[in-house]
């Protein structure tokens, strides 16, 4: 079984900060994705990487995927109270049928 | 407005009575799944499917079962709940193998006591 963990579990922070929420595995991932997920509703995809080493942005949202496929971060600069959420890593098994989802991020940006 | 939709979306139930959660996609998506949340263990896949008539087990399977006799639904069937059950359960589609992009419905929350 494939493993993901993320880190940390919980995170609050001051609008204006910046941080960095990370997700790792001994296993190789066909791609990683990233999720949002807000009280009362399904997870909401953000991003996926599939290339080791590749980095992508989604305005202040920074994502990169290791280069050796086994983990990834996610980077937010200059936090905003709109980007609380549970943030969710899920790595693509090589059969591609089945994700496996970290424990998750819970996030909380002060005004 | 492509979305996926569960129903219901509360339920509170006794043991050993049977349910079901209704699940529809309407993207035309091949690939549906079933998914359940729980504190500290995150969102694990109990089903799967692969288009009409084929399905498959995933990580948690075992109390549950699925049919898929159209490509728009993919019901969840509890035969004979028990409180282990009790969780925040998600049904997902997709439109290609990979990458295994999910689009998740807005989640039933299911209590057994």
């Amino acid at each position: 079984t494939q493993l993901l963990e993320q880190s940390p579990q919980f995170l609050s922070i001051q609008e204006g900060e910046n941080l960095t929420v990370y997700c790792n595995s001994s296993s190789v991932f066909s791609s990683l994705q990233w999720y949002r997920q807000e009280p009362g509703e399904g997870p909401v995809l953000l991003v996926t990487v599939v290339t080791g080493g590749e980095v992508k942005k989604l305005k202040r949202l920074t994502f990169q995927f290791g280069d050796a496929r086994k983990d990834s971060s996610l980077h937010i600069t200059a936090a905003q109270p709109g980007d609380t959420g549970l943030y969710l890593c899920a790595g693509e098994n090589n059969a591609g049928n089945m994700l496996t989802f970290g424990g998750g991020t819970r996030l909380m940006v002060k005004p | 407005e492509a979305q996926v939709t569960q129903n219901p979306r509360y339920l509170i139930t006794v043991t050993g009575k049977k349910l079901t959660v209704t699940c529809s996609q309407n993207m035309n998506h091949e690939y549906m799944s079933w998914y359940r949340q729980d504190p500290g263990l995150g969102l694990r896949q109990i089903y799967y499917s692969m288009n009409v008539e084929v399905t498959d087990k995933g990580d948690v399977p075992e109390g549950y079962k699925v049919s898929r006799k159209e490509k728009r639904n993919f019901p969840l069937i509890l035969e004979s709940p028990s409180p282990n059950q009790t969780s925040l359960y998600f049904c997902a589609s997709n439109k290609d193998r990979r990458p295994y992009e999910q689009y998740f419905g807005p989640g039933t929350r299911l209590t057994v006591t």
